[in-house]
């Protein structure tokens, strides 16, 4: 069946490093991968998707990498601030699937330290 | 443009209590989904909706009901609360039909006694 997992749960890094967030995603059928931010109670918050058909996407201060040989998802962001400290997810949308129907991981803790 | 709200922001429930969760969005987005959220799990599709009128089950939808009577709104209710819905509630909405750049409510937390 579909699943998405992540990694680590947690992840601490400086102000002013690179983090690096990863997923692994178990269906090869996917086309479509989705990471969104959650800051402590609020909800979740688009960031960046690609398709299966690409390798890398950049946004701003955000990279996201796909790596389908190994099923596997990151998301770069490039000189993290404090404000980027939350809950990281990753969803994956299987080919085909009913409306749209999109599948969550468990999310990573970012905590960024000055 | 407010986006998607929700109310109750937080609720506390006992046992065999009803309850109605109400979601709102002023993008005039056809997709609308209710999930639920808990510790150490993933978001989890409850139940959405294709359109006014039109709903369908998700991944965990025992327990609930839903209705879309007006596109702008849609509604979760529980008609008989049982501890095991303690969640945080979070509704989406998008105007994509293939699921992408939901957009998120800020939620609503439940505490079922």
């Amino acid at each position: 069946g579909e699943s998405v997992g992540l990694h680590l749960p947690t992840l601490s890094v400086q102000e002013g490093d690179n983090s690096i967030i990863n997923c692994a995603y178990s269906n090869s059928a996917s086309d479509y991968f989705i990471w969104y931010k959650q800051e402590s109670g609020k909800g979740p918050q688009f960031i960046i998707d690609i398709r299966s058909n690409m390798d890398k996407r950049q946004g701003q201060r955000v990279t996201v990498l796909l790596n389908k040989t190994v099923k596997h998802l990151s998301l770069q962001i490039a000189a993290t601030q404090p404000g980027d400290s939350a809950v990281y997810f990753c969803a994956e949308r299987p080919r085909g699937s009913t409306l749209g129907r999109l599948y969550f991981g468990r999310g990573t803790q970012l905590t960024v330290w000055p | 443009n407010a986006g998607v709200t929700q109310t109750p922001k937080f609720r506390v429930l006992k046992t065999g209590q009803s309850m109605t969760l109400l979601c709102a969005q002023d993008m005039n987005h056809e997709y609308m989904y209710w999930y639920r959220q808990d510790p150490g799990m993933g978001l989890r599709l409850i139940h959405y909706s294709v359109g006014e009128g039109t709903t369908a089950k998700g991944e965990v939808p025992d327990g609930y009901n839903v209705s879309r009577l007006k596109k702008q709104n849609f509604l979760l209710g529980l008609e008989s609360a049982a501890p095991s819905q303690t969640s945080v509630y979070f509704c989406a909405s998008s105007y994509d039909p293939a699921g992408e750049t939901q957009y998120f409510g800020p939620g609503t937390r439940l505490l079922v006694l």
